[in-house]
């Protein structure tokens, strides 16, 4: 399976702030996806990170909060834009070779907002 | 830890007793289901998968069963270890049309 790092870890942010976050994975995915986890929740899709063109957002996400970039095979970013409280999160980077084939998950970035 | 499954169910088992955990799948036209296990700061885990055209799968220490008359998966775990204790999640999908679709999740607490 691939290896895959997020950057930062965690994060404590102020409201208003934006923060980026990194994803980067040891070898060439064909799909890479961000999900959000509340605490003491399941994980939620936010989008599906496309490689030379926009994201695919799921109901309740949009580009304009998190926006997304996807440069090349092994690398994404996911920003979450203008925070709040309620944007207090696990966020999970995503990978798979491509349909059918199983997704592993980064290890997250723990975001606080106050 | 970062109250991941601080408001899920939750399953106590003895060490060495057997668990089983139980997920409900929503969506009739899925045909691939993974479990996965997330401990306290890290990311989800795969533990095993089973695709629609079996009924139950085998790895080690860990059984996965499928129903899909009821839509029903389970995760079977022999000889429940402390090491065991996470939370665990079922997620499916329609195979070749991800991502995959999460399950609530069921805290595993092992007594020792």
């Amino acid at each position: 399976s691939a290896v895959i790092s997020q950057k930062p870890s965690r994060d404590i942010c102020q409201r208003g702030t934006s923060l980026t976050i990194q994803c980067q994975v040891d070898s060439q995915v064909t799909m890479m996806f961000w999900y959000r986890q509340q605490p003491g929740q399941s994980l939620t899709l936010i989008a599906t990170a496309n490689q030379g063109s926009e994201a695919t957002y799921e109901s309740g996400f949009v580009i304009d909060k998190f926006p997304i970039s996807r440069p090349n095979l092994t690398f994404s970013t996911l920003t979450v834009s203008n925070m709040s409280p309620e944007d207090s999160s696990i966020y999970l980077c995503s990978v798979s070779g491509g349909p059918g084939d199983t997704q592993y998950f980064g290890p997250g970035t723990r975001l606080t907002v106050l | 830890g970062e109250n991941v499954g601080l408001h899920l169910p939750t399953l106590s088992v003895q060490e060495g007793d057997n668990s089983i955990i139980n997920c409900a799948y929503s969506n009739s036209a899925s045909d691939y289901f993974i479990w996965y296990k997330q401990e306290s700061g890290k990311g989800p885990q795969f533990i095993i998968d089973i695709r629609s055209n079996m009924d139950k799968r085998q790895g080690q220490r860990v059984t996965v069963l499928l129903n899909k008359t009821v839509k029903h998966l389970s995760l079977q775990i022999a000889a429940t270890q402390p090491g065991d204790s996470a939370v665990y999640f079922c997620a499916e999908n329609i195979w070749g049309n991800t991502p995959l679709v999460f399950g609530k999740g069921t805290r595993l607490s092992v007594i020792a």
